[in-house]
């Protein structure tokens, strides 16, 4: 049973760019969440996605968008990346009646 | 403001001894808890989890402790192992598909 994967591991852009994060839940989960962990940090909340719609957003800017397919896989897309943008995004999957969350390895994205 | 708090960046135990880590928080709206452990370059890895209707949750090693009044929860791990040298990092929810709340974890060192 594969776990949440995320693609790719690792992206360098430069400031002003573009990039788009991919994810898939675990098997059997419905519900994908975006989290932002800055060096030093615990992981801040993005979005989270549920049946293809945004259902929870954190205290991010439109700059980021996402987007679920009827697979219940995700994209997470950045516009004008800025170099603060830097950081890990992890992407956490959970489903069903259990309230806990399960983490992909995460992408480490450096604006450059 | 920090919902979840961490106060101890880090900890250095002996093996076979045991680990306590230590989480407090500010909304008495969360009702469930969650702690994670995150190895570098990969992301949380899911422990062990407690609803407000328990005070206890236990899990091989791992046990969970919560105090309501207190506002508390700590993880007890017993006896503590070299591979569990991570960072550890609390997270807490509220009732309904609501988003996690991180801490800023705890780095703990188990020395052979």
């Amino acid at each position: 049973d594969a776990g949440v994967t995320q693609s790719p591991t690792h992206l360098i852009k430069t400031r002003g760019q573009q990039v788009t994060l991919r994810c898939s839940p675990k098997s059997g989960h419905d519900t994908v969440s975006w989290y932002q962990q800055a060096l030093g940090q615990g992981p801040q909340f993005i979005f989270q996605y549920y049946e293809e719609e945004e259902r929870q957003r954190g205290n991010f800017p439109d700059r980021f968008s996402g987007h679920q397919f009827p697979n219940y896989s995700s994209e997470l897309n950045v516009n004008a990346l800025l170099l603060g943008d830097s950081a890990l995004y992890l992407c956490a999957s959970s489903g069903g009646t259990s309230r806990n969350s399960f983490f992909g390895q995460g992408t480490r994205l450096t604006v450059v | 403001d920090q919902q979840v708090k961490q106060n101890s960046p880090s900890l250095s135990v002996q093996e076979g001894r045991i680990s306590i880590l230590n989480c407090d928080y500010t909304n008495s709206m969360f009702d469930y808890f969650l702690w994670y452990k995150k190895y570098p370059a990969e992301g949380p890895t899911f422990l062990i989890s407690i609803s407000s209707i328990k005070d206890k949750n236990e899990d091989g090693r791992f046990t969970v402790f919560l105090n309501k009044s207190a506002k508390h929860l700590s993880l007890h791990i017993v006896p503590s192992q070299p591979g569990d040298s991570a960072v550890y990092f609390c997270a807490a929810s509220e009732a309904g598909n609501t988003p996690l709340v991180f801490g800023k974890g705890t780095r703990l060192s188990v020395i052979a």
